[in-house]
């Protein structure tokens, strides 16, 4: 069975420092892996997400994150926090569905990014 | 075009009483997916449909859950006889043919 493991429910930076936003999964078959940021009353955005090809994905905002097969993770960073980056992260996995497709999203807990002025 | 839409967006019921809620997906999109959000769970999975078809309920917690699709297009959650414990935000997303999947607001349920 998939999961996935977001390390630090709180994470709380500098504006102007790294963020760094851990998750590790847990996957039988390449996954595909996404991360999506909802902020307070809203729904899930999509970041960025994982399918095939290069590892290193970039998405929106400055964010990007790196697929690492050996590690079994996909961490997200930005190299400089701004105010506008606090809201709460979510990294997810999905099972390859038919021909490529993607299945159903198995969500880590979330991790809630702070940024200090 | 527009996005996801789910109404309402906010519901108050009392305990027992049954309550549907709807997703609007993106005009297109074929694949629509339920999730349910909570303090306590987290994202949980509900179901997902592909067209008017349910695939996978593996994700419904109850049979007081159900879930139906019409037209390929709007979505209908009902919960029968809800209970404290199905308080939570309910999410909706479409995608294109299983592809990215896009999330409406939400609708908050509020069981008393």
């Amino acid at each position: 069975a998939q999961s996935v493991t977001q390390l630090g429910s709180h994470v709380s930076v500098s504006e102007g420092a790294l963020v760094l936003l851990r998750c590790n999964y847990s996957s039988s078959v390449p996954p595909y892996l996404f991360w999506y940021v909802q902020y307070p009353n809203q729904g899930l955005q999509l970041l960025l997400k994982y399918t095939t090809g290069a590892t290193l994905v970039k998405g929106i905002n400055g964010f990007e994150a790196e697929f690492k097969k050996s590690e079994t993770s996909f961490h997200l960073t930005k190299p400089s926090a701004h105010m506008s980056d606090a809201a709460e992260y979510f990294c997810a996995v999905s099972e390859r569905g038919y021909g490529g497709s993607q299945g159903n999203l198995i969500f880590g807990k979330g991790t809630k990014l702070s940024v200090k002025p | 075009g527009a996005g996801v839409s789910q109404s309402p967006s906010n519901k108050v019921t009392e305990k027992g009483k049954d309550v549907e809620l709807r997703c609007d997906p993106i005009s297109g999109h074929t694949a629509l997916y339920w999730y349910r959000q909570s303090l306590g769970q987290g994202l949980e999975f509900l179901i997902y449909f592909q067209g008017n078809s349910a695939p996978d309920k593996s994700g419904l917690p109850s049979d007081r859950f159900s879930a139906e699709r019409t037209g390929g297009s709007v979505s209908t959650l009902t919960i029968q006889r809800t209970q404290q414990e199905d308080s939570a935000v309910y999410l909706c997303a479409s995608s294109l043919r299983g592809d990215t999947q896009y999330f409406g607001p939400g609708t908050r349920l509020t069981v008393l």
